[in-house]
């Protein structure tokens, strides 16, 4: 299957400080790519579904404002937590799809821990 | 909104033995349904694919099937061996693009 990569894979960053994490589509163009949270023991919840070349779609919820999401092309997205705090600290995982009727890959995911 | 549930939360059975993972969902209108396997602290690992239009879906062992009108699936394990213990989700896909996951089953198999 195709493969989607995220980088890093580990971030450990202090309070205050701002996080970007990569999420590149190897083999593929993505047309769509979705950025998900997972706390511990718990689902995914997707954040936020960005397509190349226009602003993310945001999910009730979730602040714009701090999660900065960017797809400058049909291969990367990237997503920066703004000045993060110890509650941001998470299992952050991307996914990217050709569309609507195509199956989703996913990243293997980033630990993001907020000290 | 879509709401997806899965059952049982949790599952131990000893290995060789034959288990079934069970997933519903509240809204039939799904373009697709994924089930996928996700180890502690890793990311996702697709496992089966099914289109609306399908009713199973099998890879090795593994056998999914779908009956959309009830939003049901079930994930069917042959054999099981410790090596399958995981947390599996199913997840269904919208006509928004978006995939709404299950809570998860958690599968062990004992030695």
């Amino acid at each position: 299957g195709a493969v989607v990569s995220q980088h890093p894979s580990r971030v450990i960053c202090k309070s205050g400080t701002s996080v970007k994490i990569e999420c590149r589509s190897l083999d593929f163009q993505a047309t769509t790519m979705f950025w998900y949270r997972q706390f511990p023991k718990q689902s995914l919840m997707l954040m936020a579904t960005s397509n190349e070349g226009s602003k993310a779609t945001y999910e009730q919820g979730v602040e714009k404002d701090k999660f900065l999401i960017n797809h400058a092309s049909l291969t990367l997205s990237t997503l920066t937590v703004t000045s993060a705090h110890p509650e941001d600290s998470s299992f952050y995982i991307c996914s990217a799809t050709l569309g609507l009727a195509y199956e989703q890959y996913f990243g293997p995911g980033t630990r993001l821990t907020v000290t | 909104k879509q709401e997806v549930t899965q059952i049982p939360a949790a599952l131990s059975v000893p290995e060789g033995e034959n288990l079934v993972l069970n997933c519903s969902f509240t809204d039939s209108a799904i373009y697709n349904l994924q089930w996928f396997r996700q180890d502690p602290g890793k990311g996702l690992t697709s496992l089966l694919l099914i289109q609306s239009s399908q009713r199973e879906q099998t890879s090795g062992r593994l056998n999914a099937s779908l009956d959309k009108s009830s939003g049901r699936s079930t994930l069917y394990i042959a054999a099981s061996q410790p090596g399958d213990s995981a947390t599996y989700l199913c997840a269904v896909k919208t006509g928004a693009n978006n995939l709404f996951f299950g809570t998860g089953t958690r599968l062990t198999v004992i030695p």
